[in-house]
């Protein structure tokens, strides 16, 4: 099984919603990661979680709040989001944090803040 | 910061030409990898490049990585459809956080029939 799964694939929400997006891996990779990407965008990185510990936040802001429940399971959770969050968010995972590892994309979670 | 420059932003060529796209970091870096992203899809791992000069083919893709491994490009030879999509490099910078891998701004193919 080399695929990273994400749900849901669609998901619109109010500015006052709360919601969350899932990710998980069954390829045994210790790290796994949060990009978010804007139309006609390279993907962007928001979060790195390496053996199940927060390893980087590239200062996003709080509404974002990204959970590792363990080491097959990523999740985001969303609330007080802005229109301009809009966007497609993907999970990545590989086999470690390190260089010279392929990052598997899942297929992303389009995104719309209404 | 840590830039990593591709052009050009977009290409349309006919089916049976060749494309080149080319990638150019301000920085050295330990490996290339390189992306494609279908329209509506996700980006894909292709390849990862990491001696310096290196040259590694797949099918009618070849890829480069400089000598200085400070650029790196795609050439794709006899585009065919299905080779339509956007085109991402990305590197990690030799010095500062190795686990983040900084993207290209992609290259756009199109193929026309």
């Amino acid at each position: 099984d080399t695929e990273v799964t994400q749900t849901p694939k669609h998901l619109v929400m109010g500015m006052t919603n709360k919601k969350s997006l899932k990710c998980e891996q069954h390829m045994g990779h210790r790290a796994m990661y949060w990009y978010k990407q804007k139309a006609k965008k390279p993907p962007e990185l928001m979060f790195v979680y390496s053996y199940e510990k927060l390893s980087i936040n590239e200062s996003v802001p709080s509404r974002f709040s990204p959970e590792c429940p363990n080491s097959s399971l990523l999740n985001l959770h969303l609330h007080a989001l802005q229109p301009e969050d809009s966007a497609l968010y993907l999970c990545a995972s590989s086999q470690s944090k390190g260089r010279n590892t392929e990052a598997f994309f899942g297929q992303g979670t389009r995104l719309t803040v209404v | 910061g840590q830039q990593v420059m591709q052009i050009p932003q977009y290409q349309h060529v006919q089916e049976g030409e060749d494309f080149t796209t080319y990638c150019n970091s301000s920085t050295t870096l330990s490996n290339i990898q390189w992306y494609k992203q279908r329209p509506g899809g996700h980006p894909v791992f292709l390849i990862q490049l990491v001696k310096s000069g290196e040259v590694k083919k797949q099918k009618r893709l070849t890829f480069q990585f400089g000598e200085a491994k400070k650029n790196s490009s795609l050439h794709i030879t006899a585009t065919q459809t299905t080779d339509v999509g956007t085109y991402f490099c990305a590197g990690h910078p030799t010095q500062g956080g190795s686990e983040k891998l900084v993207f290209g701004k992609g290259t756009k193919l199109t193929v026309n029939p």
